[in-house]
Parts: structure tokens; C-alpha cells; sequence
């Protein structure tokens, strides 16, 4: 069975601080996808990445970053220089290998979130 | 940017009563799915939908829960007799088809979801 463990429940961090977002998952399939998605307060999932388990370089989009280490089944975000608008709940989501007979389609299992402040 | 919608965002409804929530899908995209997230709490998965048919579903989607794509455009889910626990947001979602090896398991785009309120 499938599982994402996000530890951190709430983090507050003061504008301009660098803070990582932790995200351990476990499976059993060779060839799986994460994900991280952002709620914000107004309550929409937005996609922010997916990553191969193949792939493991870690990737860099603006303040975003992510770290993806198959030795120790983690996948962890962190935001340079936060912003206020940085604030919400991050969701980090596996989901297994495409099935031979869909081609894809396959669920998202989410982890419990970390609920991010950022204060001025 | 295309995106999903759902209707009503908030439905309100008395319990036992029968509910169908609405959503409209990416207009290329092949996969749909519906998960709810109970207040403060992870999203779930409900079930995902293929070429007219169930993919998968969850221990949370018993007999009480169907999925339907009426026409080309539509994708609604119905609780027959709705219960106190079924309160949550529920999230439509779609997906494209992979495109090829080492493409697969596109991003899910999810819509801003309808927040059901059993009383």
C-alpha cells in the first residue's frame, strides 16, 4: 500500500526566511510519481511538480526547489525567501506507475499537508 | 489556461436527501476523478473514471456513490442519501492521457471544489 507522511503539521516562519517542507513516502512499486500541490486559503489544489522515480535530479523553479533522494524515499520542498503569499497548506501525493491496461489515470495519495505562515 | 469547474461551490442539504455535484473537465484531458477533503483534514481519493467506465474506487465509494459522464462535457457525481459524515469538499480532477514511456501519470488538475454541508 501506498503512503505519504508529511511530519511537519504547522510551520511559521518570518518573511525572507528559507523553509524546507519535509515529505517521506513509502511503496512498493519500482516506478511511481510524487507530487507537491498548493491550497491556499481560498481552498483550490494547484499542481506545482511531478517527479519520475527515475528522475532524480533535483529541480529548481524561482524561489522553489525540490529535493528528491530514492535512498531514503524522500521528496522534500523548500521555498527560498518566502513570501506572504507563500502561505497555505502544501500537499505532497504519490501515485504508482501507470497500469498496462489505462496508460495512465492511476489515484494521488495525499499526505496530511503542512499548513505554512509566513508573517511580516 | 483551461481549467476544471465545478458546480454549485457550496450545496447545502438535508440528510437522506439525494445530491449531485457537477463538474466540467479539462476539455482534452481523458481521466477524471473525484476526492473530498474533510474539513482540516488530507484529501481522499473516491474514484477515477476511464473511457465511460470506473478505473478504480475506494472504500469510502460504496453503493450510496456514482460517478456519470452524461455527454461529452459533463462529469457529475451523486450521493443517494446523503449522511452527516458525507460533509466535506469534494474535488473534481482531470488528467491527459501519457504521452509515452517515462511520460506518465500526467499532473491532475483539480477545480476549486463544492463544499457540501449535510444538516
Amino acid at each position: 500500500a501506498q503512503k505519504v507522511t508529511q511530519a511537519q503539521t504547522e510551520i511559521s516562519v518570518v518573511e525572507k526566511e528559507d523553509v524546507t517542507l519535509d515529505c517521506v513516502y513509502e511503496t512498493r512499486d519500482t516506478t511511481y510519481y510524487l507530487f507537491w500541490y498548493k491550497q491556499p486559503p481560498s481552498g483550490e489544489l494547484v499542481f506545482l511538480i511531478r517527479r519520475n522515480s527515475f528522475d532524480e535530479q533535483n529541480e529548481i523553479s524561482g524561489r522553489y526547489s525540490w529535493n528528491f533522494q530514492k535512498s531514503t524515499s524522500s521528496f522534500n520542498f523548500t521555498i527560498t525567501a518566502s513570501q506572504v503569499v507563500d502561505s497555505a497548506v502544501y500537499f505532497c501525493a504519490l501515485s504508482e506507475a501507470i497500469g498496462g491496461k489505462t496508460g495512465g489515470g492511476n489515484k494521488l495519495t495525499f499526505g496530511t499537508g503542512t499548513q505554512l505562515k509566513v508573517e511580516l | 489556461e483551461p481549467e476544471v469547474t465545478q458546480t454549485p461551490s457550496h450545496q447545502v442539504t438535508q440528510m437522506g436527501q439525494e445530491v449531485i455535484l457537477r463538474c466540467v473537465p479539462i476539455s482534452n484531458h481523458l481521466y477524471f476523478y473525484w476526492y473530498r477533503q474533510i474539513l482540516g483534514q488530507k484529501v481522499e481519493f473516491l474514484v477515477s473514471f476511464y473511457n465511460n467506465e470506473i478505473s478504480e474506487k475506494s472504500e469510502i465509494f460504496d453503493d450510496q456513490f456514482s460517478v456519470e459522464r452524461p455527454d461529452g462535457s459533463n462529469f457529475t457525481l451523486k450521493i443517494r442519501s446523503t449522511k452527516l459524515e458525507d460533509s466535506a469538499m469534494y474535488f473534481c480532477a482531470s488528467s491527459r492521457r501519457w504521452t509515452g514511456k517515462g511520460d506518465g501519470n500526467q499532473p491532475q488538475h483539480f477545480g476549486d471544489g463544492t463544499r457540501l454541508s449535510i444538516l
